[in-house]
């Protein structure tokens, strides 16, 4: 079975340091990607960053960027810079097959 | 319109009531998929259209019935609902033959089950 877990249920930043996200998955599968989505209070969800598992090299989204370690089957979410704006609900999502398994979620506050 | 849509925003309905919920995605993606955000649960995937075919129904029970009359339209028709099924609906769109499988999202349908 394919899990994602984010072990911390919230977390806090003031404006302007920076914040990292962890995750972790299991998945027997090969081939998959890995994501990060967003959900503001507005409850839109948005696609923050994308990771193909078979790519070594972290992806980078402006002040967002992915620390990816395959083999520790680790997925953590790095904001720099952190804006108000940034205040949301973080979930870290595995795709396989066309179908998503998302965490449970981790609150962002930020302190201004 | 761009992105995906859905329709109502908020919903509130009796137990004995039907109604549906309506999405509609304007990017030419092939594939649709209905989403339970419950408070305090990991978001259930429900069901998943790919090219107007349902190719998933994750146990869901039969008092939810999905529709996709075209690849563009997904409806969730609700009859006989239980307070438990009060949640947030969430749908999505993806291109299944795409290199990413990124999902796209409406802004969702708040139900509440009176």
């Amino acid at each position: 079975a394919q899990t994602v877990t984010q072990s911390q249920p919230e977390m806090s930043v003031q404006e302007a340091e920076t914040v990292t996200l962890s995750c972790t998955y299991d998945t027997s599968e090969s081939d998959y990607y890995l994501f990060w989505y967003k959900q503001p209070p507005s409850r839109q969800m948005i696609l923050v960053i994308r990771q193909e598992a078979y790519k070594q090299q972290n992806a980078t989204e402006n002040r967002f960027s992915v620390n990816f370690q395959k083999a520790a089957k680790s997925f953590s979410l790095k904001i720099s810079d952190s804006q108000l704006g940034d205040a949301a609900m973080y979930f870290c999502v595995m795709e396989y097959g066309n179908k998503l398994v998302f965490g449970a979620g981790t609150i962002l506050r930020v302190k201004s | 319109e761009t992105g995906v849509t859905q329709t109502p925003r908020h919903l509130v309905m009796g137990m004995t009531n039907k109604k549906s919920l309506k999405c509609e995605q304007h990017l030419g993606h092939n594939a649709m998929y209905w989403y339970k955000q419950s408070a305090k649960k990991p978001l259930e995937l429900m069901f998943v259209y790919n090219f107007k075919e349902q190719t998933e129904n994750n146990s869901v029970p039969s008092r939810f019935s999905p529709e996709c009359p075209n690849s563009s339209h997904l409806f969730l028709h609700l009859h006989t609902l239980q307070p438990e099924d009060s949640a947030l609906y969430l749908c999505a769109s993806s291109q299944e033959d795409s290199s990413s499988y990124e999902q796209y999202f409406g802004p969702g349908t708040r139900l509440t089950v009176t």
